[in-house]
C-alpha cells in the first residue's frame, strides 16, 4: 500500500546544477500536483496535471518543468537551481473533482 | 487566489476549543481540512461538500457555508496531539486546480 513515492527524500545542489524529482502514485488517480512549502508557509502549487499527457502551471511555475509521464508518474525538473528554490517540494495526488489530496512524503532541496 | 485562513496561529490547553475559518474569494464546491505535523506531510482529516455533508473525524467537525464561500473547522476538546498547521483545500471549479489555504498553526499545551 504504498501511496504516493517521492524520490528523493533529501538533495543538496549547487546553484546552476539541474536535477529531477521524481514521483509515483499506485492509487489510480488521474489528478496529480507539485508543491513547495518554505519554512513557516503554506503550501504552493507549482504544475498539476489532470490527466496523462496534460500539465499546466499553478501559481508559482518559473523555473521548473514537470512531465507526466504516464498515468501513474509525474517529475517535476530544475533546469538550472537557484537558492530561491530552497524548499520542501511534495508531489500529491487525487481523483479529480471530489477527491482528497494524498501527499508524498517530501523532498527537502537545498540549493546553495 | 488562495483562501485566506483565520486565525494565523492559535495556543491552547489541554481540553479547549478551538475554530479555524477558511475564506474563498472563488466559489467551492468542495473543502477539504488537512493537519500537518512538523516534517511531515499533510495528512486529510475530512471533506465538506455542498449540502453539507460531511465525513470525517470524531472529536472534529466543520461547516461549509457554500453562499459566503466559506468553511470553518471546529476542534472540541483538543489534545496534545491536535498540535501542527492546519489547511483548508478545494479544487477551483472547472480548472482541475487544486490549491490551500494560507494555514493555521495550533499549538496545544498540557
Amino acid at each position: 500500500n504504498a501511496g504516493v513515492t517521492q524520490t528523493p527524500k533529501f538533495q543538496v545542489l549547487k546553484t546552476g546544477q539541474s536535477m529531477t524529482l521524481q514521483c509515483a502514485q499506485d492509487m489510480n488517480h488521474n489528478s496529480m500536483y507539485w508543491y513547495r512549502q518554505d519554512p513557516g508557509m503554506g503550501l504552493r502549487l507549482i504544475y498539476y496535471s489532470a490527466s496523462e499527457g496534460t500539465t499546466d502551471k499553478g501559481e508559482v511555475p518559473n523555473g521548473y518543468n514537470v512531465s507526466r509521464l504516464n498515468k501513474r508518474e509525474f517529475s517535476l525538473r530544475l533546469e538550472s537551481a537557484a537558492p530561491s528554490q530552497t524548499s520542501v517540494y511534495f508531489c500529491a495526488s487525487s481523483n479529480t473533482g471530489m477527491g482528497e489530496a494524498f501527499f508524498g512524503q517530501g523532498t527537502r532541496l537545498t540549493v546553495v | 487566489q488562495q483562501p485566506v485562513q483565520s486565525p494565523q496561529a492559535v495556543i491552547l490547553r489541554e481540553g479547549e476549543d478551538a475554530v479555524i475559518n477558511c475564506s474563498s474569494s472563488k466559489a467551492l464546491y468542495s473543502v477539504h481540512w488537512y493537519r500537518q505535523k512538523h516534517g511531515e506531510a499533510p495528512v486529510f482529516l475530512m471533506i465538506l461538500l455542498k449540502g453539507g455533508e460531511q465525513k470525517g473525524h470524531e472529536k472534529i467537525s466543520a461547516s461549509f457555508n457554500e453562499k459566503k464561500q466559506q468553511s470553518s473547522l471546529y476542534l472540541t476538546a483538543s489534545q496534545l496531539s491536535y498540535s501542527g498547521t492546519y489547511f483548508c483545500g478545494t479544487e477551483i471549479p472547472g480548472t482541475y486546480k487544486y490549491i490551500f489555504g494560507t494555514g493555521t498553526r495550533l499549538k496545544v499545551l498540557a
